[in-house]
């Protein structure tokens, strides 16, 4: 299986701030990543896909880049709405896993 | 549009077999470009993927739960099945369904979530 591995585990950060978060797989994985933001009780929420193409309607704060094993979300400007949990997936080849998530906090 | 709603029971004993129902609607899962798959949450902790069906019926597992999963579809009522055996609490998890696009997309609809307790 390829493992996903996040870092930081949490982020402490202020409102303004520009967040960056990192994701490694295990071995190559192409562009075949995805990134997810999940707040408390909620079901995740797509934000990016193929590493760095913005689902639709994400404002475009967000922002993903990498490729094989290195990959990054940025958020160029934290927003309120943005403190959450966020995670990575992979989905070269079964299984499709998820990173350990990392979270956003003020 | 598209939405996923899961249902089944919230409380299951250790040993019981676990089915969950993922009804969903706003597209078919007929054809092999798009997905369904399963995701579970125990509480306060991280995404586990756990299967998946393609629409020609093609299916993927988790390789550590598969002998305990069964995923399957019904076409013609728009839902997707989940049976996990042998349930334990570690099992007690919020579970979700997603819906898959195609290739080279990520999930991009996803079920509320239903959260089942084994006790």
């Amino acid at each position: 299986d390829i493992q996903m591995t996040q870092s930081p585990s949490t982020l402490s950060a202020s409102v303004g701030d520009r967040v960056t978060i990192t994701c490694r797989a295990s071995q190559s994985i192409s562009s075949w990543l995805a990134w997810y933001q999940q707040k408390p009780g909620q079901a995740p929420k797509l934000l990016i896909y193929k590493a760095s193409t913005l689902e639709s309607g994400v404002p475009s704060r967000f922002s993903g880049s990498g490729s094989g094993t290195e990959f990054t979300l940025t958020i160029s400007s934290l927003q309120p709405d943005d403190f959450a949990t966020y995670y990575c997936q992979h989905y070269i080849s079964s299984p499709w896993t998820f990173g350990q998530g990392t979270k956003v906090e003020i | 549009q598209i939405t996923l709603k899961e249902s089944g029971p919230t409380l299951v004993k250790p040993t019981q077999t676990l089915t969950l129902t993922c009804a969903f609607s706003g597209f078919s899962l007929s054809t092999r470009g798009a997905a369904v798959a399963w995701i579970r949450q125990p509480p306060g902790k991280a995404l586990e993927w756990l299967t998946l069906i393609y629409g020609d019926g093609d299916e993927r597992y988790s390789p550590s739960l598969k002998s305990r999963l069964t995923i399957t579809k019904d076409t013609s009522k728009n839902q997707v099945v989940l049976t996990m055996t042998n349930m334990d609490p570690v099992d007690t998890a919020t579970y979700f369904c997603a819906h898959w696009p195609g290739y080279g997309y990520g999930l991009d609809y996803w079920g509320q979530g239903t959260l089942v307790t084994v006790s």
